[in-house]
């Protein structure tokens, strides 16, 4: 069975701080990680994507991995009351010769003024 | 289209009636995905399609569900017998890349009530 696992929060930070959002997976031969953003009621929007371990930045997001610990995580930096949402994190599984998206539950960020 | 366009938005049905929920993906996109995501959870994965033929249909949860894409674009996710169970929001994604190696694009989801 594969897993992605986050912790569901809430995440709570005040405005202007570092948010850090972490995701640990099942599957070693996983090669593509996502980080989408869902607003209540709202579908899942792609914020970022990271293949290569190491950090990729990208405004004031940043998402970090690392293969051999199969750990993925985003930081947000000066979070904002509008980053309050539900982050999901979401691995490319390949099997049978085809690749899907398999989710975390999602951690809940709240940013408070 | 602009972008993954599902319908209805909403849709309210009796406890054993039968439902369709339609997917319109984005123009030009091989794969689709439909996901299905219930409160407080990420979304679940169902079924993916390449052009017409569905490449895996490992996440459908018993023979009530089945989807088909019969010329490669518009997809339709049909539920028999519905349970309340089923209630959940139903999301399509639809992808450029075989791979997904640039992730999906999502639909604004049908949201399903059995009563």
């Amino acid at each position: 069975q594969k897993e992605v696992e986050q912790n569901s929060g809430p995440l709570s930070v005040p405005e202007g701080a570092i948010a850090s959002l972490n995701c640990t997976y099942s599957d070693r031969g996983s090669q593509s990680f996502f980080w989408y953003r869902q607003y209540s009621g709202k579908s899942p929007e792609l914020i970022m994507f990271i293949y290569s371990n190491g950090d990729k930045e990208d405004g004031r997001f940043t998402a970090q991995l690392n293969k051999a610990s199969q750990y993925v995580s985003l930081l947000i930096r000066d979070s904002q009351p509008s980053d309050s949402a539900t982050y999901l994190c979401a691995v490319n599984y390949f099997s049978g010769g085809y690749n899907k998206l398999i989710f975390g539950a999602g951690t809940r960020l709240a940013v408070h003024p | 289209g602009a972008g993954v366009s599902q319908t209805p938005s909403n849709k309210v049905t009796e406890k054993g009636k039968y439902v369709e929920l339609r997917c319109d993906p984005i123009s030009g996109h091989t794969a689709l995905y439909w996901y299905r995501q219930s409160l407080g959870q990420g979304p679940e994965f169902l079924i993916y399609f390449q052009g017409t033929g569905a490449a895996d249909d490992s996440g459908l949860p018993n023979d009530r569900f089945f989807a088909v894409r019969p010329e490669g674009s518009v997809s339709t996710l049909k539920i028999q017998r519905t349970e309340r169970g089923d209630s959940a929001v139903y999301l399509c994604a639809s992808s450029l890349s075989v791979t997904a190696n640039y992730g999906y694009t999502f639909g604004s989801g049908t949201r399903l009530t059995v009563v």
